[in-house]
């Protein structure tokens, strides 16, 4: 058990280019969570998948921000034209039922936008 | 849904002494959970303590202990022996059936040697 896994820790990026972060939950979890996490601040929930199903979104994310999780397994967030009120730490965690449902959270990743 | 309310910005200890940080919450749900995660400097959440709201115990965790009020809707974390290890920023959370975190604004702690 390696724990939660998120790639790239940072990214630096000009407004309105794509960028895309992954997830890499612990392995037999089947829920995975994303929040975003702004300075100062607690994390807000974006959206989770149970298994592959994407089963709830918040009204944070605009159409700009897409999530997947293809087969179950990793999954993607996707943001298009960032802006710089994207800036922010975008953190993943991962649950199973028989693990209480606690959510474990990976290191994140620190979006910059310029 | 839920909401979590931390209203202490930040709060210092002396090493070796005790300290509560406070947490206050509103769900409409009956059956929820409640959780104090850390998160030291550029380092990643790790959870403290949980506690399920239809157990009247008080959860425990070697030096971490909550102090559960229903009825008031409140949920406090007192770490005992406080030592250099427990400085971070500290969120109080409750989740319900959706199982979606809402975390509190978190409260800033350092212990002083």
């Amino acid at each position: 058990d390696t724990g939660v896994s998120q790639n790239p820790r940072h990214k630096i990026t000009k407004r309105g280019q794509n960028v895309t972060f992954r997830c890499d939950p612990i392995s037999e979890h089947n829920r995975l969570y994303w929040y975003r996490q702004t300075l100062g601040q607690g994390p807000e929930f974006l959206t989770y998948f149970q298994n592959e199903a994407q089963l709830e979104k918040s009204r944070l994310l605009s159409d700009r921000f897409s999530a997947e999780r293809p087969k179950g397994s990793f999954s993607t967030l996707e943001i298009q034209r960032t802006e710089q009120g994207d800036s922010a730490m975008y953190l993943c965690a991962s649950s199973s039922v028989l693990a209480k449902n606690i959510q474990y959270f990976g290191a994140g990743t620190r979006l910059s936008v310029l | 849904a839920q909401t979590v309310t931390q209203s202490q910005p930040e709060m210092s200890v002396q090493e070796a002494e005790t300290v509560t940080l406070s947490c206050t919450y509103d769900t409409s749900e009956s059956n929820y959970y409640l959780f104090w995660y850390k998160q030291p400097p550029s380092r990643q959440m790790i959870l403290v303590i949980r506690q399920e709201a239809y157990k009247q115990q008080n959860a425990t965790e070697n030096r971490f202990s909550v102090n559960f009020q229903k009825a008031a809707k409140s949920f406090s974390l007192k770490i005992s022996d406080s030592q250099l290890g427990d400085t971070a920023m500290y969120f109080c959370a409750a989740t319900g059936a959706n199982s979606k975190l809402t975390f509190g604004k978190g409260i800033t702690l350092s212990v002083r040697p």
